[in-house]
């Protein structure tokens, strides 16, 4: 395994379409975070998984914002009718949540989005 | 919500300077990470941090937790081009592993 993968790297999307990103972690690890990052700004959290279940979810993500990992390995992150100001790089990280690694985050590449 | 603040927001040094950047919470933190971000690329993990005052090396790069767990700090000895980038730290508080990231501060190295 050579580390966490998304797809795609790139999306460009009209506004008001719907619009799925994937993110595979690296195999043996129970956690997954989704962050979104704009330009001269830090990661911001948008939601974690343990295993399959979503432990928490930020208050600042609208309805439109969705996450699943439906079996615990690969998840994917759904937004529906996008709007300009969701143009950002969205990235997946990974972790292990027991161990002496626990908690140290993989990221992946991420899937740079904008909406036109 | 839980803010972390992060100081300097920008650096720029000359080469075989020192370098620290420091990030502040107002709440108790139960730990703080610290990554590295290159230009165009993605957050590296560098460091994590558990106790009360704990202190950790790696080579030129010195991290910090402070008594109290609301403050922490990455020095950089010596700094070399290699050291250009963006560096965060990320914290969470006690029952949840959702980090918080800092606003990061973005080092230039002049050779």
């Amino acid at each position: 395994d050579t580390g966490v993968s998304q797809d795609p790297r790139h999306k460009i999307t009209k506004r008001g379409q719907n619009v799925t990103f994937r993110c595979d972690p690296i195999s043996e690890h129970n956690r997954l975070y989704w962050y979104r990052q704009t330009l001269g700004q830090g990661p911001e959290f948008l939601t974690y998984f343990q295993n399959e279940a979503q432990l928490e979810k930020s208050r600042l993500l609208s309805d439109r914002f969705s996450a699943e990992r439906p079996k615990g390995s690969f998840s994917t992150l759904e937004i529906q009718r996008t709007e300009q100001g969701d143009s950002a790089m969205y990235l997946c990280a990974s972790s292990l949540a027991h161990g002496g690694r626990a908690n140290e985050q993989f990221f992946g590449p991420g899937t740079r989005l904008t909406v036109l | 919500g839980q803010q972390v603040m992060q100081i300097p927001q920008y650096q720029h040094v000359q080469e075989g300077e020192d370098f620290t950047t420091y990030c502040n919470s107002s709440t108790t933190l139960s730990n703080i990470q610290w990554y590295k971000q290159r230009p165009g690329g993605h957050p590296v993990f560098l460091i994590q941090l558990v106790k009360s005052g704990e202190v950790k090396k790696q080579k030129r790069l010195t991290f910090q937790f402070g008594e109290a767990k609301k403050n922490s700090s990455l020095h950089i000895t010596a700094t070399q081009t290699t050291d250009v980038g963006t560096y965060f730290c990320a914290a969470t508080t006690s029952g949840t592993y959702k980090y918080i990231f800092g606003t990061g501060t973005r080092l230039k190295v002049l050779a």
